[in-house]
């Protein structure tokens, strides 16, 4: 299994562009989460979803937008970028079965907005 | 969710136990103790969780005291591989998982 696996690893934007961060997993888990982490932060939930077709906003949405089409896949979409989105953003899923289902993170996409 | 406080920085010695702090004093009944560690520009990977018992696996041990107020992380012959941040989240283990990340122990393993 490849696990998580986040694409591109790194991006420049100006601000106003847009971009669309992929997220897919091959473990079969229904729940997948947007995370960003600035230079020396924890991590804050963006969006979150239980299952294809499902989302929902998590602490700091604004800027955001995401979709969930199949179970793999779940895309973070940035439509007018700025600066203070520069960030490191994390993708994870989990699996929806009973007891505790740990957190599986992609290695993230670093992204500058100039 | 119930708020944690971890010491920011740590040192330890290659060899040595590392023993990292968690103060969780407004846990609830219903909440459990989580540990995720973040190697540097990894994401971050589950380390164990527990209760209100002890837990042990192959990474670490969780010990949690009897009130629940605070509990322990610790990595019994720590090496320079177990550099990271370790982060002490508490929240319940409805599915779904969203967990708080907050500012983690950065914890620096010496030779």
């Amino acid at each position: 299994n490849a696990g998580v696996t986040q694409t591109p690893k790194f991006r420049i934007l100006k601000i106003g562009q847009s971009m669309t961060l992929q997220c897919t997993q091959d473990m079969n888990h229904n729940y997948m989460y947007w995370y960003r982490q600035d230079p020396g932060m924890g991590l804050k939930l963006i969006y979150y979803s239980v299952g294809a077709g499902i989302t929902d906003k998590g602490e700091v949405p604004n800027g955001y937008n995401v979709s969930r089409s199949t179970t793999e896949d779940f895309p973070l979409r940035l439509e007018l970028a700025a600066p203070s989105q520069t960030s490191v953003y994390f993708c994870a899923s989990s699996d929806s079965g009973t007891g505790y289902s740990p957190l599986h993170f992609g290695n993230g996409t670093r992204l500058t907005v100039t | 969710d119930a708020k944690t406080t971890q010491p920011p920085s740590m040192d330890c010695a290659e060899g040595r136990a590392a023993n990292l702090p968690c103060n969780h004093s407004t846990i609830s009944g219903n909440e459990y103790v989580y540990w995720y560690r973040q190697i540097h520009s990894q994401g971050p990977q589950y380390i164990i969780h527990g209760l209100k018992n002890n837990e042990t696996n192959e990474m670490a041990s969780l010990i949690i005291t009897e009130d629940r107020k605070s509990s322990t992380l610790i990595l019994p012959h720590a090496t320079l591989r177990d550099t990271a941040v370790y982060y002490c989240i508490v929240a319940n283990n409805n599915a779904g998982n969203m967990l708080t990340f907050g500012g983690g122990t950065r914890l620096m393993v010496k030779p």
